[in-house]
């Protein structure tokens, strides 16, 4: 089972819907997680953090945490033709050895005008 | 505030050459740093990290080497480029578990 895992997609959405990105994670000791946006030829950006259960709003975005489940998802309302790039969730996984920060592949979301 | 410079944006080179990729973090001490590499269309597959001036740590085998002389500065090389090394190499910085903040990248082509 990988670390974090993510739809690949391509996910379509007509502009002005709400677009639901999920990832789940497979270590229950990850503490904290992160929403990047890459667009084409860009570089990660980062978008969203969360640390608690719950759901955590930034304007048109929401990360929503649940560790009994062991996913994180972010939901973009109003969707815009803007918000076609790639998304990267993020877990930084506490262990003694190796990198704490672990990336998922990536879901790529494109918003139809 | 933290920034991070990553040069040259572009570069492409024959097979067979060597390689050295230059990023600096400003505004901060001690980060942790990072090499990533992204194949076109695909994730982000780490291969170094540094939590300290001379500490580089692999994570896959291959003919690219980093270092790390200064404690803002991460260099990524290679005495012999192959065409598998194609991609768009990322730097990024860290402090502890903080999320990691990317530099804007060097797209490599291996001609």
């Amino acid at each position: 089972q990988k670390e974090v895992e993510q739809n690949s997609g391509p996910l379509s959405v007509p502009e002005g819907a709400i677009a639901s990105l999920n990832c789940t994670y497979s270590d229950r000791g990850s503490q904290s997680f992160f929403w990047y946006r890459q667009y084409s030829g860009k570089s990660p950006e980062l978008i969203m953090f969360i640390y608690s259960n719950g759901d955590k709003e930034d304007g048109r975005f929401t990360a929503q945490l649940n560790k009994a489940s062991q996913y994180v998802s972010l939901l973009i309302r109003d969707s815009q033709p803007s918000d076609s790039a790639t998304y990267l969730c993020a877990v930084n996984i506490p262990r003694n050895y190796g990198q704490n920060f672990v990336f998922g592949p990536g879901t790529r979301l494109s918003v139809l005008p | 505030s933290q920034t991070i410079h990553q040069w040259p944006a572009t570069l492409v080179q024959p097979v067979g050459s060597p390689l050295s990729l230059e990023c600096t973090v400003e505004g901060t001490s001690n980060p942790n740093l990072y090499w990533y590499r992204q194949a076109a269309g695909r994730g982000l597959q780490l291969l170094f990290y540094s939590v300290g001036i001379g500490q580089i740590s692999s994570e896959v085998p291959q003919n690219l080497s980093a270092s790390r002389p200064q404690d803002r500065q991460f260099i990524l090389s290679s005495k012999k480029l192959l065409l598998s090394d194609s991609g768009f190499y990322l730097c990024a910085w860290s402090l502890g578990s903080q999320p990691q903040h990317f530099g804007d990248g060097t797209r490599l082509s291996i001609l």
